[in-house]
């Protein structure tokens, strides 16, 4: 049962523009969300976290958007950049708990 | 600072012959420590999780096994290997209960022929 579900397999964006890669899940109790960015043959780096109680979560280009009453996180890029080509795996906890669940994952392809 | 490491990089065993990757952490003590691993167009799916040494929960059945025999240090183990155990296998590990960012090592690729 995919509890953190990420739609769109694949996004082409150009070199500048903005990049929005988008997260739904269903499990209620879920209230601290993360980005990662993944290169192939690679482990998963952190790039962004959000808790339950903000909206919105920037960190210089990158800026995370959560709408609880959609369960609904979504992830902005801008501008993007060539190097941010990989795949993105959104994920989400409850406090009680202590392992993520994954998305399968949005592969983002930025080109020049 | 914290670090992870996680060894070998890259196997290629036969159907039923036994694995064992192992995973160590430093810099931290009593980590939350984890197995992932990443099949084909599936995503990361939880194996095991350990809150301490010789605590061990499995997330789902299957053909292989963990052990936290230190306390920063964490082993995946199959005693006969299957094909369908080719993938991309991760460990990570995290600070605490809940809320917390996990960090992942560089992953183990594993073909299984």
């Amino acid at each position: 049962d995919q509890q953190v579900k990420q739609n769109s397999p694949s996004l082409s964006v150009q070199e500048g523009r903005i990049s929005i890669l988008n997260c739904d899940y269903t499990n209620s109790m879920f209230d601290y969300f993360l980005w990662y960015k993944k290169y192939p043959a690679e482990g998963p780096t952190f790039l962004i976290s959000i808790s339950s109680i903000k909206d919105k979560n920037e960190d210089g280009r990158f800026t995370v958007f959560l709408n609880k009453s959609a369960k609904h996180l979504s992830l902005h890029i801008v501008p993007s950049q060539p190097g941010d080509s990989a795949v993105y795996f959104c994920a989400a906890s409850p406090n009680s708990g202590y392992a993520l669940n994954f998305g399968k994952g949005t592969s983002l392809l930025v080109t020049p | 600072s914290q670090t992870i490491h996680q060894w070998p990089a890259t196997l290629v065993q036969p159907v039923g012959s036994p694995l064992s990757l192992e995973c160590t952490v430093e810099g931290t003590s009593n980590p939350n420590l984890y197995w992932y691993r990443q099949a084909a167009g599936r995503g990361l799916q939880l194996l095991f999780y350990s809150v301490g040494i010789g605590q061990i929960s499995s997330e789902v059945p299957q053909n292989l096994s963990a052990s936290r025999p230190q306390d920063r240090q964490f082993i995946l183990s199959s005693k006969k290997l299957l094909l369908s155990d080719s993938g991309f296998y991760l460990c990570a590990w995290s600070g605490g209960l809940g809320g917390n960012t996990i960090y992942f090592g560089e992953g183990s690729w594993l073909t299984v022929v």
